[in-house]
């Protein structure tokens, strides 16, 4: 069925080095990947998102990047501060798009150490 | 803009018994999904509703039920509680074609705890 892994599960980084976490999906036909950052006791927010007809997307220090082939894609966060501690969830949308779906992977807890 | 809003935030069940989860969606959104998320793990897809009708169904028993109305909100029920279902309840708004068209924008989401 379908299914997102993601990786690591926990990353723990010192202030100012690059993170990067990364997910495959099974369902071919996703076409749209989001990322969600979720602090405790918080909502899912979401920080970037990236669809099928691009490889590359950035946005300030955060990019990320999908590789079609291998149905795999990569948050990349470059010089991380402490206040990007948080659980990190990649999702792919299966389904068409009249009413697709988010289909999530397990988490990265990321934690920056000042 | 207002975002997407749950009620209640908390809620304390005990096993057997039935509840009702509320979410008004996001100023302008015609579409509601609900998604769970267990402790430590990812949201898991529940349903989707658009047009008052369910368009779309995750692997949840049929206890698990809702309803849109016609002002978009929308509710989810959960019948004959299980302890397996505590867990965050979040409510997601969106327009109507998918993630792909219409990014989710997520509630804060209602904390049910089943005793």
């Amino acid at each position: 069925g379908e299914n997102v892994e993601q990786h690591p599960s926990t990353l723990s980084v010192q202030e100012g080095d690059s993170a990067v976490i990364k997910c495959t999906y099974s369902d071919s036909a996703s076409n749209y990947f989001p990322w969600y950052k979720q602090e405790l006791g918080k909502r899912p927010q979401l920080i970037i998102d990236i669809r099928s007809n691009v490889g590359e997307k950035k946005d300030q220090r955060i990019a990320v990047t999908l590789n079609k082939t291998a149905k795999h894609f990569s948050l990349h966060i470059t010089e991380t501060q402490p206040e990007d501690s948080a659980v990190y969830f990649c999702a792919a949308a299966s389904g068409d798009n009249q009413g697709g779906k988010l289909i999530f992977g397990q988490g990265t807890e990321l934690s920056v150490k000042p | 803009e207002t975002g997407v809003t749950q009620s209640p935030t908390h809620l304390i069940k005990t096993r057997g018994q039935q509840v009702t989860l509320r979410c008004s969606s996001q100023s302008g959104h015609n579409t509601v999904s609900w998604y769970q998320q267990a402790l430590g793990q990812g949201p898991q897809f529940i349903f989707q509703y658009y047009r008052e009708e369910e368009n779309g169904r995750g692997n949840f028993p049929p206890r698990f039920s809702g309803l849109q109305f016609p002002n978009y909100s929308s509710e989810l029920n959960v019948n004959a509680l299980e302890l397996d279902d505590s867990a965050l309840y979040l409510c997601a708004s969106s327009l109507y074609g998918g993630p792909y068209n219409s990014p989710l924008h997520f509630g804060n989401g209602t904390r049910l705890t089943v005793t």
